[in-house]
């Protein structure tokens, strides 16, 4: 089946530096990458997703780039506010099936 | 749009009891739902994908006869945890997709389950 890896586990920023999480899968009939937030004790939240015929998709100060070849894809976030801090997941969708990946604590400091 | 609905939040229930949650997607049909549970620090794991009027498809490790799973309209689905032991405490989630080619899930608030 699907194997999700994400890195890093954990990583601190200071406020208004860029955060880079990176994800690699490892099945080429996964279609449909989302990234999902979930601050502690509370529901995963959707942010960005992309699918497989589009390689980068930008919302606002958040990007997510997608390579196909490399089953590698990551995700941006510029312009870090404290608000950002949580935990974030990857995730790959194959026939309609998500696998998680272990997640990334971003934690912003003022 | 696209809200999902999960009772109860939390509940305390002691060993050998059954404990049955609510998964409802509020404004859209959801022809797939699915409940995932993630222990503390760690990520979500898929137990078993639902769809409405047929019998739930559970991954591997996960069994059925404790996790029942009934999907009995578009906009609910329930889990109940039968004979709940102490190692069943965690926090269950379900998300619900709409029909046709849409990919995404939308998440309930989940529903943490502490067995005493």
């Amino acid at each position: 089946g699907e194997n999700v890896e994400q890195h890093p586990s954990t990583l601190s920023v200071q406020e208004g530096d860029s955060a880079v999480i990176k994800c690699t899968y490892s099945d080429s009939a996964s279609n449909y990458f989302p990234w999902y937030k979930q601050e502690l004790g509370k529901r995963p939240q959707l942010i960005i997703d992309i699918r497989s015929n589009v390689g980068e998709k930008k919302d606002q100060r958040i990007a997510v780039t997608l390579n196909k070849t490399a089953k590698h894809f990551s995700l941006h976030i510029t312009e870090t506010q404290p608000e950002d801090s949580a935990v974030y997941f990857c995730a790959a969708s194959t026939w309609g099936k998500l696998q998680f990946g272990a997640g990334t604590q971003v934690v912003v400091t003022p | 749009g696209a809200v999902v609905s999960q009772h109860p939040s939390r509940v305390i229930c002691k060993s050998g009891t059954s404990v049955k949650i609510e998964c409802r997607s509020l404004d859209f049909q959801a022809t797939t739902m699915f409940w995932y549970r993630q222990f503390p620090k760690q990520s979500l794991m898929l137990m078993a994908t639902s769809n409405e009027g047929s019998k739930a498809t559970y991954e591997q490790g996960v069994e059925k006869d404790k996790f029942l799973i009934n999907h009995a309209s578009l906009t609910l689905s329930t889990l109940t945890v039968t004979s709940a032991h102490p190692e069943d405490s965690s926090f269950y989630i379900c998300s619900a997709r709409g029909g046709g080619y849409q990919e995404t899930q939308y998440f309930g608030p989940g529903t943490r389950l502490l067995v005493l």
